[in-house]
């Protein structure tokens, strides 16, 4: 498609279960971000990845959350042993990859996360 | 990022008035601007961006406007409608990849 795909869109699960979110970016957008948004909150940077450059993980929270991103294209983010704190949307979101203009990033409508 | 609870600062106009919501940005080596606008259950949505070398920039129905002495930005929407109403987010960019979101601010409009 021409924007950015969250999938699932709504998960509930029970505390303790592993979840994975997923993201597909824009064509050709080589950098691809994480945030979590709380209930009436402002967004929470979680991580970013740029090609083939080290990812900056430098805002997940704990060691139960982890983030992968096969090439340029599909990123998973996976929340080990949830909590009922980890209730939140999760965005992902694109952009292009050229440093030296800056541009927008593209959001998904992301994926509503319910911990029971 | 910021974050200011379930207490997001909120902007109430009436319908046909024009808004102004307003954003002081914390890194004075950012040097590019971006409003966007998230609606219920959706993403954020690109409304309008600039630059540090601008102090105004208009697009269709919205101007930003930004002052580099005191590190604020504002975004005008001109003839607000109820199409309007959502949640407004600016961001900054200190360079390379990172994006420095603000806390947001909720807008009604009252038709």
């Amino acid at each position: 498609g021409a924007g950015v795909s969250q999938s699932p869109s709504n998960k509930v699960t029970e505390k303790g279960k592993d979840v994975e979110l997923r993201c597909d970016p824009i064509s050709g957008h080589t950098a691809l971000y994480w945030y979590r948004q709380r209930l009436g909150q402002g967004l929470e940077f979680l991580i970013y990845f740029q090609g083939n450059s080290a990812p900056d993980k430098s805002g997940l929270p704990s060691d139960r959350f982890s983030a992968e991103r096969t090439g340029e294209s599909v990123s998973t983010l996976t929340i080990q042993r949830t909590q009922q704190e980890d209730s939140a949307v999760y965005l992902c979101a694109s952009r292009p990859g050229d440093s030296r203009v800056s541009q927008p990033q593209h959001f998904g409508d992301g994926t509503r996360l319910s911990i029971l | 990022g910021e974050s200011v609870g379930l207490h997001l600062p909120t902007l109430s106009v009436q319908e046909g008035d024009n808004s102004i919501i307003n954003c002081a940005y914390s890194n004075s080596a950012s040097d590019y601007f971006i409003w966007y606008k998230q609606e219920s259950g959706k993403g954020p949505q690109f409304i309008i961006d600039i630059r540090s070398n601008m102090d105004k920039r208009q697009g269709q129905r919205v101007t930003v406007l930004l002052n580099k002495t005191v590190k604020h930005l504002s975004l005008q929407i001109a003839a607000t409608q109820p199409g309007d109403s959502a949640v407004y987010f600016c961001a900054e960019n200190p360079g390379g990849f990172k994006t420095i979101f603000g806390a947001g601010t909720r807008l009604f409009v009252k038709a």
